[in-house]
């Protein structure tokens, strides 16, 4: 039973690029949430996901930003024209259901050059 | 107070000794807490769930404490390889469930 799978784990962008973030629940997870994490900085919530709807996006930059959770496929999150402040690392995490445990993807490096 | 706040460190021991962590959080009618343990670079992973009555998994041990709002994290007897950051994570309040990461404890066992 494979984990939350991100990918890539790696991504360089020039600046004003497009940068395209994968992930796919572990099987018979619903729920995927997204978070950012900067150097020597905590997780920052982005984004809450289900099936086909954005349940929460409060945490997520209103501009250049964008996620969505397809019936069929990963989720992607979506970053727009970026700038060198959103290289981060990327974490995905899905569940089961709501008030349970998360489970993380080991994550996409962003890296804007 | 913050959402989730805890002490950064870093906490430095030597093995074999007992240490312990705590996590405040301001969201009174949060239900559900957890540890999760990050290594350098890495993606967070479970340590262990926080129930109202307390929980123990082996050297580690969970306390809930409702009226001060807090939780706290025991390890006991440490090893080399329970150096890591370790994340308090509660409810935001208001609206959708959504997990609120503390900013982590780092934890140093040394020889």
């Amino acid at each position: 039973n494979a984990g939350v799978m991100q990918n890539p784990r790696h991504l360089v962008r020039r600046r004003g690029q497009e940068a395209r973030l994968r992930c796919s629940p572990m099987k018979g997870h619903s729920h995927v949430y997204w978070y950012r994490q900067l150097p020597e900085e905590g997780l920052k919530f982005m984004v809450y996901l289900q099936k086909e709807n954005i349940i929460d996006e409060s945490g997520m930059p209103k501009e250049r930003f964008s996620a969505e959770f397809p019936k069929e496929g990963p989720s992607i999150l979506r970053i727009q024209q970026v700038v060198r402040g959103d290289s981060a690392a990327y974490f995905c995490a899905s569940s089961p259901g709501s008030e349970k445990t998360l489970f993380f993807g080991s994550g996409t490096q962003l890296s804007v050059l | 107070r913050k959402e989730v706040e805890q002490d950064p460190g870093p906490f430095n021991v030597p093995e074999g000794a007992t240490v312990a962590f705590n996590c405040t959080y301001s969201n009174s009618a949060s239900q559900s807490f957890f540890w999760y343990r990050q290594d350098c670079r890495k993606e967070p992973k479970l340590l262990m769930s926080v129930y109202s009555s307390g929980n123990e998994d082996g050297r580690f041990t969970a306390q809930l404490n409702r009226a001060s709002q807090y939780i706290s994290l025991l390890i006991r007897d440490s090893k080399l390889s329970d150096s890591a950051t370790y994340l308090c994570v509660v409810p935001r309040s208001g609206g959708s469930y959504i997990p609120t990461f503390g900013r982590g404890t780092s934890l140093i066992v040394h020889p």
